[in-house]
């Protein structure tokens, strides 16, 4: 089982809809959690890092939590615009040895 | 202050044949990480330099090798090339720590024919 799994796989919304990406994950403690956005063939850029003890960060129209009780951590892109149409990766840096878990990443879609 | 660089951006090479991609991290980076990116799948974790030692190594053969200089220059080779290391070659810079922010360069397409 993967350490870090997201939902859905891929999505498609309309332009100025608002849509959710869920990651949840099963290894603990963690350093941060981070959610970068990536596009179709580029580098991941970061858009939020949030530690272990924090369960809200926003960055603009996103908006990451973490619930540490459930595992869970979500982005949430408000008024969606057609720029946003790209993979979203969810990552753990882990506290002991310096290493990431990156999750497979949700593919975004915004159609006009 | 200039970002994360790769050399080269595109390159075609034959199976068999070795290949070297080189990576210029942010200026006072002292971390850089190389991952491999295949059409569809998520980032898959190479190594990890820091101050020119291999901290963290992914599950990768042999084959893939690193390096890391003394100015936090890295270089990443891929000896006998096979079909299957075809993909997008990323690499990633940061202060080190564990809060800090990774930056990543643009990435170097590798083909393999």
């Amino acid at each position: 089982k993967n350490q870090v799994e997201q939902s859905p796989q891929s999505l498609i919304i309309l332009e100025g809809k608002n849509c959710t990406l869920q990651c949840n994950y099963t290894v603990s403690p963690f350093s941060n959690l981070r959610w970068y956005k990536q596009d179709t063939g580029r580098g991941p850029v970061s858009l939020t890092i949030m530690t272990f003890s924090e369960n809200t960060k926003s960055n603009g129209r996103y908006t990451a939590t973490l619930d540490a009780d459930t595992k869970q951590s979500s982005l949430h892109i408000t008024a969606s615009q057609l720029s946003d149409s790209a993979s979203y990766i969810c990552v753990l840096h882990m506290d002991s040895n310096y290493q990431l878990i990156w999750g497979a990443g949700t593919k975004l879609i915004i159609k006009p | 202050k200039a970002g994360v660089t790769q050399t080269p951006r595109y390159l075609i090479k034959t199976r068999g044949q070795q290949v070297t991609l080189s990576c210029s991290p942010i200026s006072g980076h002292r971390s850089v990480s190389w991952y491999q990116q295949t059409p569809g799948q998520g980032l898959q974790f190479l190594f990890e330099y820091f101050s020119e030692t291999q901290r963290n190594k992914g599950n990768f053969p042999g084959r893939f090798s690193g390096r890391q200089f003394s100015n936090s220059r890295s270089e990443m080779n891929v000896s006998t090339l096979e079909l299957g290391d075809s993909a997008l070659y990323l690499c990633a810079s940061s202060r080190g720590g564990a809060n800090y922010e990774q930056y990543f360069g643009p990435g170097t397409r590798l083909t393999v024919t």
